[in-house]
């Protein structure tokens, strides 16, 4: 089974570039996430869905933006890149609009490099 | 919103023993607390939940309790081996309305033979 699949697997982007991360999970899942991932920070919520159609602002929203069209995609843009940009982003989902208590499921991260 | 510390950056220790990892939280009791393990280059996976009205939690070699008074979690981690050798992180609901989960920095185990 897929589950949660993240494209690219790694980029590497120059400061000012726009880009979009694209994150697509076939387990029906009414709730996705992102978050990113720093050394000595650890994972930071950016946006969240908890149904499609809706979109709400994690902890670092700043500089990015998502949109939730459909259940599946959850894609999230970089509209102009700066270098503290660069970070492994994670896509997640779960089965409940608000985690509940129900486990979330990530994908296997992209790795992003801004130059 | 709440904090989430997990009070140990690293663990080492021998195949065999128990590793014992703590997850301290501020602000409000949540209504669950999860567990999750990240090898490197990946993304986390879910291990445990246990809920508020749950004083402890097991699965094979794994446990887990939640005191709601000190704000603590502890995971412990029986018969250990090098496969064990991760990143466990520590989870929560983001505030009351339990939009999202929040992660601590985590502890990364490693287990000699």
């Amino acid at each position: 089974t897929a589950g949660i699949t993240q494209a690219p697997t790694s980029q590497i982007l120059a400061a000012g570039r726009s880009m979009t991360l694209r994150c697509t999970q076939d387990m029906r899942h009414n709730a996705m996430y992102w978050y990113r991932q720093d050394l000595g920070l650890g994972l930071r919520l950016i946006h969240y869905s908890n149904t499609a159609g809706t979109t709400g602002k994690g902890e670092v929203p700043d500089g990015y933006s998502v949109s939730r069209a459909n259940t599946d995609d959850f894609p999230l843009t970089l509209a102009s890149a700066v270098p503290s940009q660069t970070s492994v982003y994670f896509c997640a989902s779960s089965d409940k609009g608000a985690i509940g208590d129900t486990e979330a499921f990530f994908g296997q991260g992209t790795r992003l490099t801004v130059v | 919103s709440q904090k989430i510390e997990q009070n140990s950056e690293a663990l080492n220790i021998q195949e065999g023993k128990t590793a014992t990892l703590t997850c301290n939280y501020t602000n409000y009791s949540p209504a669950y607390l999860q567990w999750y393990r990240q090898d490197p280059g990946r993304g986390p996976v879910f291990l445990l939940l246990i809920r508020e009205n749950e004083k402890e939690k097991r699965k094979e070699r794994l446990k887990v309790t939640f005191d709601t008074t000190l704000k603590q979690s502890l995971f412990h981690i029986t018969a250990s081996q090098p496969a064990d050798s991760a990143t466990y992180l520590c989870a929560l609901p983001r505030n009351q309305a339990g939009t999202a989960l929040i992660f601590g920095k985590g502890t990364t185990l490693s287990v000699s033979s």
